[in-house]
């Protein structure tokens, strides 16, 4: 079956400006992470939705950053006024969910480039 | 809180050599273990995980046991090829994901 996909595969943006990265879960998984790996970094975790709870919003390193999920599947990560610190790969995972110690499905990412 | 500490790269070996790739974890509970490998342009996969203590993983010829006496969960491979080349990253669950900074590993000829 498909996989976890993500749009657009590469984002080149200006400083300040607003991008909207999306995700499309592998089909009938209720739990969905966004991530962002940045040059020489590990993964750090952004955001974790599952069902229909509220989501984990702990990892957000500001308030430009924001997510939603519509109908518990496809998700949108919005990151407002962007700045160069910004440009990394931003992944996203799916999980059949249930305990959050389930094995996650990764996305082949978005390159997001801010000039 | 939790965290998870990997050896640092990038690693390059010769092919057939043997590889070992280190992690260990601090958690405050009873994690479930990784490893995810991630090939050059392409998204992270799981290679293979543990769930308890002593509990080995074990996929295309990596191994990894889970040390709870330790904290390890340390990669070994007997004898790497050209194709393992890639980016390993070692994670722990334990109510949320933890993942190292991943190792960059290069097979060559």
């Amino acid at each position: 079956g498909a996989g976890v996909s993500q749009s657009p595969s590469n984002k080149v943006t200006e400083k300040g400006k607003d991008v909207e990265l999306r995700c499309d879960p592998i089909s009938g998984h209720t739990a969905l992470y966004w991530y962002r790996q940045s040059l020489g970094q590990g993964l750090e975790f952004l955001i974790y939705f599952q069902g229909n709870s509220a989501p984990d919003k702990s990892g957000l390193p500001s308030d430009r950053f924001s997510a939603e999920r519509t109908g518990g599947s496809v998700s949108t990560l919005t990151i407002q006024r962007t700045q160069q610190e910004d440009s990394a790969v931003y992944l996203c995972a799916s999980s059949p969910g249930g305990p959050r110690i389930e094995t996650q499905y990764f996305g082949p990412g978005t390159r997001l480039l801010v000039l | 809180g939790d965290s998870v500490t990997q050896m640092e790269g990038p690693v390059t070996l010769s092919e057939e050599a043997f590889l070992t790739i280190n992690c260990t974890y601090t958690a405050t509970g009873y994690p479930s273990l990784f490893w995810y490998v991630q090939y050059p342009g392409e998204g992270l996969q799981l290679l293979l995980k543990a769930t308890k203590a002593d509990d080995k993983g074990s996929n295309k010829g990596f191994e990894a046991t889970y040390r709870k006496e330790t904290t390890s969960f340390h990669l070994e491979k007997g004898s790497v090829q050209v194709s393992d080349s890639a980016v390993y990253f070692c994670a722990l669950s334990e109510g949320q994901f933890y993942f190292g900074t991943g190792t960059s590993l290069t097979v060559i000829p």
